[in-house]
């Protein structure tokens, strides 16, 4: 069955980087897109990119643009977001959630990873 | 970028109630690529309605979601007591955006 295993909660102080992990299991990574979601305390989702696992390329929303990289390893099957420059305003739980064909295939989500951004 | 805002922030209902869920585009969305999504404390979103008006597999045939263009609504015509919790709507093709919620409580 397809799993998505984030790696452990974070605590990072202002202006450092965070990398979390995204492990996918029960399906070839490379065949899907993999997203990234954060959700603040109390806010909605909010979309931060993609990757295409297939040959590593991303697409970036336009406000993370600047600090945000998506990348993957297809020999472990996973991919990975790092997020720099961190502020207290990133302090969010971060998924990782599988494209798919809506109506079609089921949707597969992480359990979420929190990142606490504090001095 | 599309901005997607939602109304009324809190619907205060009772079960069997109907609740009508409005989410306004800040430019035309294909409804091709327009969802619906439930969101329960501590869980992840979950998808209700996809391409503005179909079900997703497993959804009750209570929640019906409609509109075109900028303006979209989800209806849950009877609300049964799982039903309270959060609702977003949702863009999605290459980028996603999500509105910032409705609450029925």
């Amino acid at each position: 069955q397809v799993q998505l295993v984030q790696s452990g909660p974070e605590v990072k102080k202002p202006g450092a980087s965070v990398r979390i992990s995204c492990r996918a299991s029960g399906y070839f990574l490379t065949r899907y897109f993999m997203h990234w979601v954060r959700q603040a305390p109390g806010q909605g989702p909010e979309w931060m990119g993609r990757i295409n696992p297939h040959d590593g390329s991303a697409n970036y929303a336009q406000r993370f643009q600047d600090r945000i990289s998506l990348t993957r390893d297809t020999s472990t099957s996973t991919v990975y977001m790092e997020l720099s420059s961190l502020r207290s305003q990133d302090t969010a739980v971060y998924y990782c959630t599988r494209e798919f064909l809506r109506g079609v295939e089921s949707e597969y989500w992480g359990q979420g990873t929190l990142v606490t951004v504090s001095s | 970028e599309i901005v997607l805002t939602q109304s009324p922030g809190t619907l205060s209902l009772s079960p069997g109630e109907r609740a009508t869920l409005s989410c306004r585009a800040s430019q035309a969305v294909s409804s091709t690529y327009f969802a619906w999504y439930q969101q329960k404390p501590g869980q992840a979103p979950r998808l209700l309605i996809y391409g503005a008006s179909n079900r997703a597999p497993g959804i009750p045939d209570r929640f019906s979601g409609g509109g075109s263009g900028t303006d979209f609504t989800l209806t849950i015509s009877r609300l049964e007591p799982e039903d309270f919790a959060l609702y977003y709507c949702q863009q999605y093709g290459v980028s996603w955006t999500f509105g910032q919620g409705t609450k029925v409580e």
